[in-house]
């Protein structure tokens, strides 16, 4: 079946530095794929959607100057934290589909924490 | 504004019991639902997919139905092991070219 890698899994970083997160489909090709952002004991919420070749678009509340998204290729989009902060700490996830009909294929997360 | 709603919050029950998990959405116009299973700490695993066509989907132990005009989906889940505790989420696609709507959750116990 499809598979979705994401890394890092988790990560540490200091308050005002910049995180870059990876999303790739390992075994098809991705024109949208999604990120989403989970905060503890409560559901996904959608971010954005990674459109290949053009710019993604931010759901209302998500600031785009702050999380950059880059979806250059077919199979790799990447997430970016900027300037980040204490606040920004949370579980990111991407999640992409290989074929109209299919569902949604997830990848790990991500963890981070800003200090 | 598509809202889909999962009860009940949480689950505690004992190994070998036959369970039920409900998700219901307020727009019925909806291109899939999808079941996904979450571990602590640990991205979704897709479970089963059913297409507004269908009635519904089969897996091992878990079953899901879809009810399309009352805006209903239930898993269920035969013989429960402890190795199904997790949350367990439903998540509605208005259109193909659309957004996942996810639901709020149900966390799942499985006592030995």
């Amino acid at each position: 079946g499809a598979v979705v890698s994401q890394h890092p899994s988790w990560v540490i970083c200091k308050s005002g530095t910049s995180v870059k997160i990876e999303c790739r489909s390992l075994d098809f090709q991705a024109t949208t794929m999604f990120w989403y952002r989970q905060f503890p004991k409560q559901s996904l919420m959608l971010m954005a959607t990674s459109n290949e070749g053009s710019k993604a678009t931010y759901e209302q509340g998500v600031e785009k100057d702050k999380f950059l998204i880059n979806h250059a290729s077919l199979t790799l989009s990447t997430l970016t934290v900027t300037s980040a902060h204490p606040e920004d700490s949370s579980f990111y996830i991407c999640s992409a589909r290989e074929m109209e009909n299919y569902g949604y294929t997830f990848g790990s997360g991500t963890r981070l924490t800003v200090v | 504004k598509q809202e889909v709603t999962q009860i009940p919050a949480a689950l505690s029950v004992p190994e070998g019991e036959n369970l039920v998990l409900n998700c219901s959405f307020t727009d019925s116009a909806i291109y899939n639902l999808q079941w996904f299973r979450q571990d602590p700490g640990k991205g979704l695993t897709s479970l089963l997919l059913i297409q507004s066509s269908q009635r519904e989907q089969t897996s091992g132990r878990l079953n899901a139905s879809l009810d399309k005009s009352s805006g209903r989906s239930t898993l269920y889940i035969a013989a429960s092991q402890p190795g199904d505790s997790a949350t367990y989420l439903c998540a509605v696609l208005l259109g193909s070219f659309q957004k996942l709507v996810f639901g709020t959750g149900t966390r799942l116990l499985v006592s030995p």
